[in-house]
């Protein structure tokens, strides 16, 4: 039983455009959500989080929208860039104090130049 | 100047062997992490130590035995290897736990002949 999802196994978006990644949650107890990208040959690294009060979070180029009602959360990338391609990863954390995440199963995102 | 160092990073044995993946971490994070990605590119978490003590051991075979000599190093042994571990097994590492952002090594990619 998966509890972290990522219904797209890949995403193309032409340089300079918005790139939207999605994820789906199934347990409603998980407060705190991460995104990672990965390279290959490489291990995952951060790239930004949110809580579950929250339902926008903004670094850069990178935005995190939470939509707790809909169990779901998605990554906005602007403007894409060809560095940004690569694999994206969600994860949710359980109940706080909880140690482990939950990670779903990437979606690769190639940028176009 | 790696933070986080897995070795070796490229494993390829026969069934029914014997071996180990060692993982050092230089960033003074007291809570270490083994993860394992499977054909279907789940990250799942195996185990996790804090300050040497075992705080995570997710539903993992007794052929894995994870080992911390000290909050620095976590070291996985894998005994009578199967097929079925062929996998990148990827080492992290964070300050506290809780699901707060965690560092990962580049991985180790275990191929069982």
């Amino acid at each position: 039983d998966q509890q972290v999802k990522q219904n797209s196994p890949s995403l193309s978006v032409q340089e300079g455009r918005i790139s939207i990644l999605n994820c789906d949650y199934t347990n409603s107890m998980f407060d705190y959500f991460l995104w990672y990208k990965k390279y290959p040959a490489e291990g995952p690294t951060f790239l930004i989080s949110i809580s579950s009060i929250k339902d926008k979070n903004e670094d850069g180029r990178f935005t995190v929208f939470l939509n707790k009602s809909a169990k779901h959360l998605s990554l906005h990338i602007v403007p894409s860039q060809p560095g940004d391609s690569a694999v994206y990863f969600c994860a949710a954390r359980g109940l706080q104090g909880a140690q482990k995440l939950v990670f779903g199963q990437g979606t690769r995102l190639t940028i176009n130049p | 100047d790696t933070a986080v160092s897995q070795t070796p990073k490229y494993l390829v044995t026969q069934m029914g062997n014997d071996k180990s993946i060692k993982c050092e971490q230089n960033l003074g994070h007291d809570t270490m992490y083994w993860y394992k990605q499977d054909s279907k590119k789940f990250l799942k978490i195996m185990f996790s130590y804090n300050n040497k003590e075992l705080i995570i051991n997710e539903t993992v075979p007794n052929r894995f035995s994870p080992k911390s000599p000290d909050k620095a190093h976590l070291n996985l042994h894998i005994n009578s290897l199967e097929l079925g571990d062929s996998a990148v097994y990827f080492c992290a590492s964070s300050q506290g736990s809780g699901g707060r952002p965690q560092h990962f090594g580049d991985g180790t990619r275990l191929s069982i002949l």
